[in-house]
């Protein structure tokens, strides 16, 4: 039971590289979501799907993109690194009802320098 | 814009003592969520709160919510060392897809 599974772990970028970090379920969740983690910041969201072909932006969108071609996948692309985007980025996924569990991913650790 | 707002942000305690972490939120909610996080590790979900008077307790852990006060507590009995952690309250707003995090509380038991 792989539950939500992100790769990679680590990465260290320049800045205006690109990249994608990936995300996928087992859980047939219709619910994905990217968040950012910062210290003392808290957990934000960037990018959120409720089912496959469906997007929408969160708190902080910008430098982000998103989409959603299958139920169980949902990428999170950086078009062109900045150092501000280093961060700790997590993916969880519910299903669609509201008032579901939310369940995270292991987290992907970038660095932008 | 819904807003979480959590208090203390730094909580060092001893162990066999009892604290209370508050989170406060600024607008209607129909679903509150504790979530426990290790250093470097992911979330581990904790409680669902989901209607007004709402306490659900695990261990030395005791979650309750007041939706008309926008409040919910998590009740810390009798510390112990593994209790270390930080500790996010989340914060869907009422028909939102969204959940709102707050900062975090990170907790330190000292033996």
């Amino acid at each position: 039971n792989a539950g939500v599974t992100q790769t990679p772990k680590f990465q260290v970028l320049k800045t205006g590289q690109s990249m994608t970090l990936q995300c996928a379920q087992d859980m047939n969740h219709e619910y994905m979501s990217w968040y950012r983690q910062d210290p003392g910041m808290g957990l934000r969201l960037i990018h959120y799907s409720v089912g496959a072909g469906i997007t929408d932006q969160g708190e902080v969108p910008n430098g982000y993109n998103v989409s959603r071609s299958t139920t169980e996948d949902f990428p999170l692309r950086l078009l062109s690194a900045a150092p501000s985007q280093t961060s700790v980025y997590f993916c969880a996924s519910r299903i669609k009802m509201n008032t579901g569990e939310l369940f995270f991913g292991e987290g992907s650790r970038l660095t932008v320098l | 814009e819904l807003k979480v707002e959590q208090n203390p942000l730094f909580l060092s305690m001893q162990e066999g003592k009892n604290y209370t972490i508050y989170c406060n939120y600024s607008t209607t909610s129909d679903r509150l969520y504790w979530y426990r996080q290790d250093p470097g590790k992911s979330l581990e979900s904790l409680f669902v709160l989901l209607s007004n008077g709402a306490v659900k307790q695990e261990g030395r852990l005791m979650a309750s919510l007041d939706t008309k006060a926008r409040l919910s507590t998590l009740h810390i009995t009798a510390a112990v060392h593994d209790l270390s952690a930080t500790y996010f309250c989340a914060v869907g707003g009422a028909g939102s897809y969204q959940l709102t995090f707050g900062k975090g509380t990170k907790l330190s038991v000292i033996p």
